[in-house]
């Protein structure tokens, strides 16, 4: 079964940092670019990071940009999204996506539940 | 960067009705265009990709059309599943949400 299990949420106070876990199963991992997508409540999907199949390549949202990395380990088919100096502006549910393809230019066919994370002191 | 605008924000239907949303970018994204339907609490489910291509096991009464920078999607008949929060995304450079159209019960 083709899924995709986001952790690692919860509350923490702003300036802090945080990372976020989402552990794949049932697709060959290491040949899939992998997207991270946040919905702050009551809002609509705002596409924040990518990472290519290999690792080598990413793309942020300039709304994350410097303050936001992604990466991945293939051996343990899990993606990670470390996030830095979190403001309440970063409240949402985080969500990880697969790539239709293994290159950039296709929609997400496979995504995690979300893992919600709340800034606040 | 490439805004996406849906429109209607809310639309009001009934079962049975054909539906139909449209989305245009600010520049052409060729047909780089993927559809998504979201129900409370849950993740975004890819409907469509490549403007009007369905994905495996999408019912067939929803359809999507375009390029460049218009697009729509269609569902031909309503069903009481299909009540949710639709949104338009480009995949031509970076990727970019449409704000979402909400289909509620007329």
């Amino acid at each position: 079964q083709v899924q995709m299990v986001e952790s690692g949420g919860g509350v923490v106070q702003p300036g802090k940092s945080l990372r976020l876990s989402c552990a794949a199963s049932g697709f060959t991992f290491s040949t899939y670019a992998l997207h991270w997508v946040r919905q702050a409540p009551g809002k609509g999907l705002e596409w924040v990071a990518v990472i290519s199949y290999d690792g080598d390549k990413t793309y942020y949202a300039d709304s994350v940009r410097g303050r936001f990395t992604t990466s991945r380990d293939n051996s343990k088919n899990t993606l990670f999204l470390h996030v830095t100096t979190v403001t309440t502006e970063d409240s949402a549910v985080y969500y990880c996506a697969k790539s239709q393809s293994g290159g950039y230019l296709s929609g997400m066919d496979v995504w995690g539940h979300g893992t919600s994370v709340t800034v606040s002191s | 960067d490439i805004q996406m605008t849906q429109s209607p924000s809310t639309l009001s239907a009934s079962v049975g009705d054909r539906v139909t949303i449209t989305c245009r970018a600010s520049q052409s994204i060729s047909s780089r265009l993927a559809w998504y339907q979201q129900k409370p609490g849950e993740a975004p489910k890819l409907l469509i990709f490549k403007a009007s291509t369905l994905e495996s096991g999408v019912p067939s009464r929803f359809s999507g059309s375009g390029s460049g920078t218009e697009f729509t999607l269609t569902i031909s008949s309503l069903q009481p599943d299909d009540f949710a929060i639709y949104y338009c995304q480009q995949y031509n450079t970076y990727w970019t949400f449409g704000q979402g159209t909400k289909v509620e019960i007329k």
